[in-house]
C-alpha cells in the first residue's frame, strides 16, 4: 500500500496523559500536513512541513501540541496533558510539493483520539 | 464570515438524478479548489480539483469555478447510492496556486443522500 499511513488508528487516554501519533506520507511527497476534525465539521488545519521544516502552525494550536518531521519522511504529533476537548480525529495528509502541483493533498485513515 | 461556506444539508437526491453541491469562499486570492468525499467514519478522499474558471469534467463529476463570484460547485450525474457521503469543499489560500505550499481551508461539508 503506497498511500498515507497513520498509527495508531485509535487511542483512548485519560485526561492529563501525553499521546503521540505517527504519520508516514506517500514516499515521493515532500509536504506533510496535520489536521483535526470533530463531528460535523471539516478538517481544521494544525500545521505543515516541507521536508523537515515546519512552515506554518495554526494560531489556534495551543503550546501543548508539537509536531516534528526530523528526517523529512515520517512525522509525529504529540499532545501533552490531554484535555477532553482534544478528543477528535487527527488526520495527516501529504502532497507532492513540486512544480506542476496545485497542492492536491491525500489523506491517511486518521487517528481517533478519545480523552476520558 | 466563514472562509469556506457550504450548506450542511442533508441534500436528498433520487437515484439517477443530478446532485448539485455548492460552495462559496471569502479569500479572493484563492487559487486552487478541491472537492473531497468523506464517508462516515472515514478520512476525506480527493475526487476533483480545479484552478481555472469554467468547468472541469471527470467521469460523472463536474467541478465548476467562478472566481468573480467566489463560487465553486460540484455536479454528480447519474447519482448512485454509493455517492451518499459528506462532500467537503476546500480552498488553497496560497499566494500562488502553482506549487503553492499553503494550507487548505475546508468547509464544514454537505451531507448528500441518494435515495433509491
Amino acid at each position: 500500500d503506497t498511500g498515507v499511513s497513520q498509527d495508531p488508528r485509535h487511542k483512548i487516554t485519560k485526561r492529563g496523559q501525553n499521546v503521540t501519533f505517527r504519520c508516514d506520507p506517500i514516499s515521493e511527497h515532500n509536504r506533510l500536513y496535520w489536521y483535526r476534525q470533530t463531528l460535523g465539521q471539516g478538517p481544521e488545519f494544525l500545521t505543515y512541513f516541507q521536508n523537515e521544516a515546519q512552515l506554518e502552525k495554526s494560531r489556534l494550536l495551543s503550546d501543548r501540541f508539537s509536531a516534528e518531521r526530523p528526517k523529512g519522511s515520517f512525522s509525529t504529533l504529540e499532545i501533552q496533558r490531554t484535555e477532553q476537548g482534544d478528543s477528535a480525529m487527527y488526520l495527516c495528509a501529504s502532497s507532492l510539493g513540486l512544480g506542476g502541483s496545485y497542492n492536491e493533498q491525500f489523506f491517511g485513515p486518521g487517528t481517533r483520539l478519545t480523552v476520558l | 464570515q466563514k472562509e469556506v461556506e457550504q450548506n450542511s444539508g442533508p441534500l436528498s437526491v433520487p437515484e439517477g438524478a443530478i446532485a448539485s453541491l455548492n460552495c462559496t469562499y471569502s479569500d479572493r486570492g484563492s487559487q486552487s479548489f478541491f472537492w473531497y468525499r468523506q464517508y462516515s467514519g472515514k478520512s476525506p478522499e480527493l475526487i476533483m480539483f480545479i484552478y481555472s474558471n469554467g468547468d472541469k469534467e471527470d467521469g460523472r463529476f463536474t467541478a465548476q469555478l467562478n472566481k468573480a463570484s467566489q463560487y465553486v460547485s460540484l455536479l454528480i450525474r447519474d447519482s448512485q447510492p454509493s455517492d451518499s457521503a459528506t462532500y467537503l469543499c476546500a480552498v488553497n489560500s496560497g499566494l500562488t496556486g502553482y506549487s503553492s505550499a499553503s494550507k487548505i481551508i475546508f468547509g464544514s461539508g454537505t451531507r448528500l443522500s441518494i435515495r433509491p
